[in-house]
Protein backbone atom coordinates (compact mmCIF):
# COMPACT_ATOMS: atom_id res chain seq x y z
CA UNK A 1 0.00 0.00 0.00
CA UNK A 2 1.45 3.54 -1.03
CA UNK A 3 -0.48 5.65 1.38
CA UNK A 4 -2.98 8.42 0.65
CA UNK A 5 -2.42 9.86 -2.99
CA UNK A 6 -3.71 13.45 -3.65
CA UNK A 7 -4.14 14.79 -7.15
CA UNK A 8 -2.95 17.08 -8.22
CA UNK A 9 -0.25 18.24 -5.89
CA UNK A 10 -0.26 21.96 -7.22
CA UNK A 11 -2.96 24.02 -9.15
CA UNK A 12 -2.66 27.49 -10.17
CA UNK A 13 -6.41 28.99 -11.32
CA UNK A 14 -7.75 32.55 -12.04
CA UNK A 15 -9.99 33.71 -9.82
CA UNK A 16 -14.02 32.48 -10.94
CA UNK A 17 -13.03 29.31 -11.87
CA UNK A 18 -13.84 25.64 -10.78
CA UNK A 19 -10.99 22.92 -9.20
CA UNK A 20 -11.81 19.85 -8.43
CA UNK A 21 -9.27 17.44 -6.38
CA UNK A 22 -8.74 13.85 -5.91
CA UNK A 23 -7.56 11.63 -2.69
CA UNK A 24 -7.36 8.06 -2.63
CA UNK A 25 -7.13 7.26 0.59
CA UNK A 26 -5.45 3.79 1.82
CA UNK A 27 -7.76 1.18 0.88
CA UNK A 28 -8.77 -0.43 3.71
CA UNK A 29 -10.09 2.80 5.44
CA UNK A 30 -13.43 3.80 5.98
CA UNK A 31 -13.00 6.83 7.57
CA UNK A 32 -11.26 10.11 4.98
CA UNK A 33 -11.19 13.63 5.89
CA UNK A 34 -10.39 16.89 4.24
CA UNK A 35 -9.06 19.91 5.91
CA UNK A 36 -7.26 22.71 5.07
CA UNK A 37 -3.93 24.50 5.98
CA UNK A 38 -2.95 28.51 5.20
CA UNK A 39 0.28 29.67 5.59
CA UNK A 40 1.79 29.34 8.91
CA UNK A 41 -1.48 27.73 10.64
CA UNK A 42 -2.26 24.37 11.56
CA UNK A 43 -4.55 22.06 9.39
CA UNK A 44 -8.58 23.04 9.79
CA UNK A 45 -11.10 20.44 9.66
CA UNK A 46 -13.39 20.93 6.66
CA UNK A 47 -15.56 17.25 6.14
CA UNK A 48 -15.52 13.79 6.54
CA UNK A 49 -16.76 10.72 5.26
CA UNK A 50 -17.91 7.04 6.91
CA UNK A 51 -17.57 4.90 3.67
CA UNK A 52 -19.40 7.13 0.88
CA UNK A 53 -21.69 8.94 3.92
CA UNK A 54 -20.77 12.76 4.52
CA UNK A 55 -21.13 12.62 8.22
CA UNK A 56 -19.84 16.24 9.34
CA UNK A 57 -19.33 19.44 7.56
CA UNK A 58 -17.55 22.36 8.99
CA UNK A 59 -18.89 26.07 8.89
CA UNK A 60 -15.38 26.56 6.95
CA UNK A 61 -17.06 24.48 3.93
CA UNK A 62 -19.06 27.27 2.29
CA UNK A 63 -21.79 26.15 -0.35
CA UNK A 64 -19.05 26.72 -3.09
CA UNK A 65 -17.30 23.84 -2.26
CA UNK A 66 -18.67 19.84 -2.41
CA UNK A 67 -17.18 16.56 -1.42
CA UNK A 68 -18.08 13.18 -2.64
CA UNK A 69 -16.66 10.09 -2.13
CA UNK A 70 -18.66 7.37 -3.94
CA UNK A 71 -18.53 4.10 -3.40
CA UNK A 72 -16.72 4.52 -0.51
CA UNK A 73 -13.23 4.82 -2.38
CA UNK A 74 -11.96 7.75 -3.42
CA UNK A 75 -13.36 11.36 -2.70
CA UNK A 76 -13.16 14.59 -4.50
CA UNK A 77 -12.91 17.93 -3.13
CA UNK A 78 -14.72 20.59 -5.71
CA UNK A 79 -14.35 24.47 -5.32
CA UNK A 80 -16.65 26.50 -7.74
CA UNK A 81 -16.22 30.24 -8.53
CA UNK A 82 -12.45 29.96 -6.48
CA UNK A 83 -11.90 33.06 -4.82
CA UNK A 84 -8.25 34.08 -3.50
CA UNK A 85 -9.16 33.71 0.03
CA UNK A 86 -9.99 29.81 -1.07
CA UNK A 87 -5.60 29.22 -1.63
CA UNK A 88 -4.44 27.02 0.62
CA UNK A 89 -3.01 23.27 1.24
CA UNK A 90 -6.18 20.93 1.02
CA UNK A 91 -5.14 17.94 2.67
CA UNK A 92 -6.57 14.49 2.89
CA UNK A 93 -6.51 11.98 5.27
CA UNK A 94 -7.85 8.86 6.15
CA UNK A 95 -8.04 5.94 9.45
CA UNK A 96 -10.03 4.04 11.54
CA UNK A 97 -7.38 4.74 14.69
CA UNK A 98 -4.85 7.18 13.57
CA UNK A 99 -4.61 9.51 11.02
CA UNK A 100 -2.84 9.08 7.86
CA UNK A 101 -2.23 11.98 5.85
CA UNK A 102 -1.83 12.98 2.19
CA UNK A 103 1.16 15.19 0.35
CA UNK A 104 -1.67 17.51 0.12
CA UNK A 105 -2.91 19.41 -2.72
CA UNK A 106 -1.33 23.42 -2.84
CA UNK A 107 -3.75 25.51 -4.54
CA UNK A 108 -3.02 29.09 -5.88
CA UNK A 109 -6.06 31.60 -7.03
CA UNK A 110 -4.64 34.46 -8.99
CA UNK B 1 -12.37 19.34 22.13
CA UNK B 2 -10.11 21.07 25.03
CA UNK B 3 -7.57 23.51 24.08
CA UNK B 4 -4.08 23.19 24.32
CA UNK B 5 -0.95 25.21 24.57
CA UNK B 6 2.49 24.45 23.50
CA UNK B 7 5.84 26.99 22.95
CA UNK B 8 6.23 28.50 19.87
CA UNK B 9 9.46 27.29 19.08
CA UNK B 10 12.41 24.94 20.61
CA UNK B 11 16.08 24.25 19.80
CA UNK B 12 17.20 20.47 20.41
CA UNK B 13 21.11 19.52 19.24
CA UNK B 14 21.13 16.27 17.20
CA UNK B 15 21.79 13.51 19.14
CA UNK B 16 20.47 14.94 22.67
CA UNK B 17 16.75 14.21 23.71
CA UNK B 18 13.87 16.40 22.83
CA UNK B 19 11.48 17.29 25.34
CA UNK B 20 8.17 18.92 23.84
CA UNK B 21 5.58 20.37 26.13
CA UNK B 22 1.76 20.63 25.84
CA UNK B 23 -0.27 21.84 28.20
CA UNK B 24 -4.21 20.75 27.96
CA UNK B 25 -5.89 21.99 31.43
CA UNK B 26 -9.35 21.78 30.05
CA UNK B 27 -9.27 18.46 28.92
CA UNK B 28 -12.18 16.02 29.40
CA UNK B 29 -12.18 12.06 31.08
CA UNK B 30 -13.04 10.61 27.51
CA UNK B 31 -10.18 12.74 25.27
CA UNK B 32 -7.46 11.29 24.63
CA UNK B 33 -3.75 13.33 24.02
CA UNK B 34 -2.51 13.18 19.99
CA UNK B 35 0.91 13.90 18.51
CA UNK B 36 1.35 14.22 14.87
CA UNK B 37 4.39 16.36 12.96
CA UNK B 38 4.27 18.28 9.97
CA UNK B 39 7.91 18.45 8.19
CA UNK B 40 7.89 21.12 5.35
CA UNK B 41 5.82 20.98 2.68
CA UNK B 42 4.31 17.41 3.83
CA UNK B 43 1.09 16.02 5.26
CA UNK B 44 0.83 15.56 8.93
CA UNK B 45 2.48 12.54 10.24
CA UNK B 46 1.13 10.47 13.66
CA UNK B 47 3.57 10.38 15.90
CA UNK B 48 1.94 8.83 19.23
CA UNK B 49 -0.93 8.92 21.41
CA UNK B 50 -2.39 8.23 25.09
CA UNK B 51 -5.33 8.18 27.79
CA UNK B 52 -3.34 8.50 30.99
CA UNK B 53 -0.72 5.97 31.06
CA UNK B 54 2.52 6.82 29.62
CA UNK B 55 3.26 5.61 26.13
CA UNK B 56 6.10 4.49 23.86
CA UNK B 57 6.64 3.36 20.08
CA UNK B 58 9.70 3.31 17.74
CA UNK B 59 9.37 7.51 17.29
CA UNK B 60 8.89 8.82 20.56
CA UNK B 61 7.69 8.76 24.37
CA UNK B 62 4.83 10.29 25.97
CA UNK B 63 4.56 11.48 29.09
CA UNK B 64 1.39 12.92 30.53
CA UNK B 65 1.26 14.03 34.02
CA UNK B 66 -1.37 12.40 36.61
CA UNK B 67 -3.79 15.13 36.65
CA UNK B 68 -3.84 14.82 32.95
CA UNK B 69 -3.29 18.71 32.70
CA UNK B 70 -0.21 19.08 30.46
CA UNK B 71 2.58 16.08 28.26
CA UNK B 72 5.45 15.69 27.12
CA UNK B 73 6.53 14.32 24.50
CA UNK B 74 10.20 12.89 24.03
CA UNK B 75 12.28 12.37 21.22
CA UNK B 76 14.97 10.12 22.56
CA UNK B 77 17.96 10.68 20.19
CA UNK B 78 16.67 13.93 17.68
CA UNK B 79 18.35 14.00 14.22
CA UNK B 80 18.13 16.66 11.76
CA UNK B 81 15.29 14.43 9.89
CA UNK B 82 13.41 15.50 13.47
CA UNK B 83 12.76 19.17 12.52
CA UNK B 84 9.51 20.13 11.96
CA UNK B 85 6.21 21.54 13.50
CA UNK B 86 5.18 19.23 16.09
CA UNK B 87 1.36 19.39 16.92
CA UNK B 88 -0.46 18.60 20.61
CA UNK B 89 -4.20 17.59 20.34
CA UNK B 90 -6.16 16.72 22.54
CA UNK B 91 -9.81 14.97 20.94
CA UNK B 92 -11.68 11.78 21.53
CA UNK B 93 -10.66 8.15 20.04
CA UNK B 94 -14.16 7.11 18.89
CA UNK B 95 -17.48 8.24 17.98
CA UNK B 96 -18.67 10.03 15.20
CA UNK B 97 -15.95 12.88 16.01
CA UNK B 98 -12.75 10.82 15.96
CA UNK B 99 -10.77 12.33 13.03
CA UNK B 100 -12.18 15.96 13.61
CA UNK B 101 -8.43 17.19 14.88
CA UNK B 102 -8.35 20.45 16.05
CA UNK B 103 -4.51 21.66 15.13
CA UNK B 104 -3.41 24.59 17.02
CA UNK B 105 -0.33 26.36 16.19
CA UNK B 106 2.14 23.65 16.82
CA UNK B 107 6.11 23.88 18.32
CA UNK B 108 8.65 24.62 15.53
CA UNK B 109 11.79 22.14 16.80
CA UNK B 110 14.85 22.75 15.21
CA UNK B 111 17.30 20.50 15.08
CA UNK B 112 21.07 21.77 14.77
CA UNK B 113 24.20 19.85 14.03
Amino acid sequence: DTGVSQNPRHKITKRGQNVTFRCDPISEHNRLYWYRQTLGQGPEFLTYFQNEAQLEKSRLLSDRFSAERPKGSFSTLEIQRTEQGDSAMYLCASGDGELFFGEGSRLTVL
Amino acid sequence: DAKTTQPTSMDCAEGRAANLPCNHSTISGNEYVYWYRQIHSQGPQYIIHGLKNNETNEMASLIITEDRKSSTLILPHATLRDTAVYYCIVANAGGTSYGKLTFGQGTILTVHP
